[in-house]
């Protein structure tokens, strides 16, 4: 198995709403990442979990929440998100060290309503 | 923080062309990656670059790893309609913050 697999792939949702994004990998990788995504701008690291620890936060509101159950899952929790939050969501895994073997799933497209 | 740029922003070509794109950075960098990224989907990792002066291919994808460690550049050579998309560098820390991308139009 060499994917990242995100679910779902479409979400709506409004201002109020509580809801999560899920992000499996089964390659053994012991980093894992949440990116953003608008339209016509590059992937934004969001958050980073190194061996199942949060290792890197990119000064995300706290209305975005991630959490890494297991190595090989990753959530994404959203609460009183705002319409500017709506973008593409990706998540990523890798082996730890250099960096070697990213791979991305195919994202959540978020519109909140 | 580090500065990553990248150029061109855009590119139309005909199929059959070379292609060339570079990033820059305003600090010396570890580590180089090259994504291509499609519509609707994730970046895809093409190469990766660890050390200054490495020059690596992957089909009709060469990048090189620039000797001051302050730049890379992606060439793909004889390009073909199924090129088209977004290219992406990727720097530290370990290859994880993207440049604004160069958006390749190939032409038949």
């Amino acid at each position: 198995d060499t994917e990242v697999t995100q679910t779902p792939k479409h979400l709506v949702m409004g201002m109020t709403n509580k809801k999560s994004l899920k992000c499996e990998q089964h390659m053994g990788h012991r980093a894992m990442y949440w990116y953003k995504q608008k339209a016509k701008k590059p992937p934004e690291l969001m958050f980073v979990y190194s061996y199942e620890k949060l290792s890197i936060n990119e000064s995300v509101p706290s209305r975005f929440s991630p959490e890494c159950p297991n190595s090989s899952l990753l959530n994404l929790h959203l609460h009183a998100l705002q319409p500017e939050d709506s973008a593409l969501y990706l998540c990523a895994s890798s082996q730890e060290g250099r960096g070697l073997g990213y791979t991305f799933g195919s994202g959540t497209r978020l519109t909140v309503v | 923080g580090q500065q990553l740029n990248q150029s061109p922003q855009s590119m139309f070509i005909q199929e059959g062309e070379d292609v060339s794109m570079n990033c820059t950075s305003s600090s010396i960098f570890n580590t180089w990656l090259w994504y291509k990224q499609d519509p609707g989907e994730g970046p895809v990792l093409l190469i990766a670059l660890y050390k200054a002066g490495e020059l690596t291919s992957n089909g009709r994808l060469t990048a090189q790893f620039g000797i001051t460690r302050k730049d890379s550049f992606l060439n793909i050579s004889a390009s073909i309609p199924s090129d088209v998309g977004i290219y992406f560098c990727a720097g530290p820390p370990r290859g994880m913050r993207f440049g604004a991308g160069t958006r390749l139009t190939v032409k038949p």
